[in-house]
């Protein structure tokens, strides 16, 4: 098992550029989540998704978007990337119900100049 | 609105005991978790508690959950320095499993 991962591990930007960040896992998990960690912050929820097709947003949606075609996979999209987003993602991945434990990859660190 | 506060840091002696404390503000929590993060590294899940327990353990780390006063704590015993890194203290109050974090506390362990 790979657990949950996330392409890529590091990305520069320059301000107005588009990316797509990938998180896959491999543990059959109906519930993927996106965060950002900023310095001296705990994680922020950006977007979540209950199940295949369903997308939601979380704390701090704005400037991102999503999208949860397979069940694996979870995307986000920066469509015109601004200083302001330079941080680190991580997504997680977790059952549904009385199985509480939330999985989390390796983050992807970003700096958008 | 749903609100998790830790101190931002804690400094200990190898061989002693660390505890990290954690207050929320969401009555209707339903889970409550310890993560620890190392330097560069993703979160790595220590424990978590359900919202109708007073306390559980596992090895060296003990959770106390105090409802009344919305007051979580993590007690790690004998303190190693690979216990150095950051403590997150998250709750979910929801069915869709959303984490509330509180801001992390720096654990440094001295030889």
């Amino acid at each position: 098992n790979a657990g949950v991962t996330q392409t890529p591990k590091f990305r520069v930007l320059k301000t107005g550029q588009s990316m797509t960040l990938l998180c896959a896992q491999d543990m059959n998990h109906e519930y993927m989540y996106w965060y950002r960690q900023d310095p001296g912050m705990g994680l922020r929820l950006i977007h979540y998704s209950v199940g295949e097709g369903t997308t939601a947003k979380g704390e701090v949606p704005d400037g991102y978007n999503v999208s949860r075609l397979k069940k694996q996979n979870f995307l986000l999209g920066l469509e015109s990337a601004a200083p302001s987003q330079t941080s680190v993602y991580f997504c997680a991945s977790s059952y549904p119900g009385d199985r509480p434990e939330q999985f989390f990859g390796p983050g992807t660190r970003l700096t958008v100049l | 609105g749903e609100d998790v506060e830790q101190s931002l840091f804690l400094s200990v002696r190898e061989g002693d005991s660390s505890v990290i404390n954690c207050t929320y503000t969401d009555s209707s929590s339903t889970y409550l978790y310890w993560y620890k993060q190392e330097p560069g590294a993703g979160l790595q899940l220590l424990t978590y508690i359900f919202s109708n327990m007073d306390m559980k353990q596992d090895q060296r780390l003990t959770v106390l959950l105090n409802k009344k006063d919305k007051h979580l704590s993590l007690r790690i015993a004998d303190t190693q320095t690979g216990d150095s890194a950051i403590y997150f203290c998250a709750e979910s109050t929801s069915n869709t499993g959303k984490l509330i974090f509180g801001q992390g506390t720096t654990l440094q362990v001295k030889p």
